[in-house]
């Protein structure tokens, strides 16, 4: 099946930019996500892509696709101290199901 | 935008006990309505789709006698947690799918079960 892999930890210094990294394996994927997670609360969708894009920037967020290593990224520029959560990427297959990551954990130190 | 609810929030349950959580969406019918359970500091992992008006279609490794789903109306999805144990305890989070909006999921703020 399909499998979507992250880094489990990443720690930036306020005002640095933070890039977080997603594989997965599943090349029909046609959406890919991006959900922020903080403590004790739901998913909030932050972005997503369409599979025939390379590239979308949503203010401070950029989402970089490359379909041929099958390869996401999000960057977040000018990375806060509200920053740090829990950011989980996620493919969405032909049934709508979505397949997550395991989260990479963003620690934003001042 | 499309708003997903859930409820409660949280609860806390003795062993052997059922617990029921309802998934409303507010704004918007969503023919298709997901369950998710995420352990601690771990990813979410799909339990089941439901669909309104049929049965839910679980996934491989999830007692369908143990979490009853039910989609009763085009707004409102119920999972039931059977007899209860300790190691149903997690937060369980349900998003719902927008037709009329590009098939976008909208995911409900969780619950958390605690079972003593």
């Amino acid at each position: 099946g399909e499998d979507v892999e992250q880094s489990l930890f990443l720690s930036v210094r306020e005002g640095d930019s933070s890039v977080i990294n997603c594989t997965y394996t599943d090349s029909s994927s046609t959406y890919l996500y991006w959900y922020k997670q903080e403590p004790g609360a739901g998913l909030q969708l932050l972005t997503y892509i369409f599979s025939n894009m390379d590239m979308k920037q949503d203010q401070r967020l950029t989402v970089l696709l490359n379909k041929k290593d099958k390869h996401l990224s999000l960057r977040i520029a000018d990375t806060q101290t509200g920053d740090s959560a829990i950011y989980f990427c996620a493919v969405r297959s032909s049934s709508y199901k979505l397949i997550f990551g395991s989260g990479t954990r963003l620690l934003v130190r001042p | 935008g499309a708003v997903v609810s859930q409820h409660p929030s949280w609860v806390i349950c003795k062993s052997g006990t059922s617990v029921k959580i309802e998934c409303r969406s507010l704004d918007f019918q969503a023919t298709t309505m997901f369950w998710y359970r995420q352990f601690p500091k771990q990813s979410l992992m799909l339990m089941a789709t439901s669909n309104e008006g049929s049965k839910a279609t679980y996934e491989q490794g999830v007692e369908k006698d143990k979490f009853l789903i039910n989609h009763a109306s085009l707004t409102l999805s119920t999972l039931t947690v059977t007899s209860a144990h300790p190691e149903d305890s997690s937060f369980y989070i349900c998003s719902a799918r927008d037709p009329a909006g590009g098939n976008e999921q909208f995911f409900g703020p969780g619950t958390r079960l605690t079972v003593l």
